[in-house]
């Protein structure tokens, strides 16, 4: 079965720290994958997507992910976080021509 | 670019009545849209895919005489929350397929419901 699991529910980093959010999924081929923000009471904004190519892919606001098959994964990173970070962070995979599938989450609180 | 926006932001209705919600794409034509509800801390959950001119596509559980979807037009959908019960009180999201294809979808702002 088709799956995503964000196994972190909140991760709390201190300002100017590094982030790594993980995101899995289980699926017989790679799916579209993409990193979607929502901040407080707000929609969802992209972070980033990979469909095929380079698995290290640079999204807005200073965010990255890799994707690597063997693990199938795709964390999210960042090498220094804001306070304007805080938010919380959806991995959401895409398989085959089904819906975006979203993951539960990771709530992210920044510390001074 | 690809900007959706929703109307209202909040709204807050007294049980039985009902209330549309509108999502609409501003700079380019969404044949296909979908229709998120959220509760407090939790993930999205789909409710229905909408392609203009045809009838949603309702996902499994959610009632589609309850929860009316209207795409009449590329870049306008709907959604009617009809004889509204105090446990439909949720931040409903909708989102718009990207025009370069279908594999983005770029989201509103959503509307926070409170039913009374």
């Amino acid at each position: 079965a088709q799956s995503v699991t964000q196994p972190d529910i909140h991760i709390t980093v201190s300002e100017g720290a590094s982030l790594e959010l993980r995101c899995n999924y289980s699926y017989g081929a790679t799916p579209y994958l993409f990193w979607y923000v929502q901040s407080p009471g707000q929609g969802l904004q992209l972070l980033l997507k990979y469909f095929s190519g380079d698995t290290l892919v640079q999204g807005i606001k200073g965010f990255e992910a890799e994707f690597k098959r063997s693990q199938s994964s795709f964390n999210l990173r960042k090498p220094s976080v804001h306070w304007s970070d805080a938010a919380e962070y959806f991995c959401a995979p895409r398989f085959g021509n089904e819906k975006l599938t979203f993951g539960t989450g990771t709530r992210l609180t920044i510390i001074p | 670019g690809a900007v959706v926006s929703q109307h209202p932001s909040w709204v807050i209705c007294k049980s039985g009545t009902s209330v549309k919600i509108e999502c609409r794409s501003l700079d380019f034509q969404a044949t296909t849209m979908f229709w998120y509800r959220q509760f407090p801390k939790q993930s999205l959950m789909l409710m229905a895919t909408s392609n203009e001119g045809s009838k949603a596509t309702y996902e499994q559980g959610v009632e589609k005489d309850k929860f009316l979807i209207n795409h009449a037009s590329l870049t306008l959908s709907t959604l009617t929350v009809t004889s509204a019960h105090p446990e439909d009180s949720s931040f409903y999201i909708c989102s718009a397929s990207s025009p370069s294809g279908f594999y983005e979808q770029y989201f509103g702002p959503g509307t926070r419901l409170t039913v009374t």
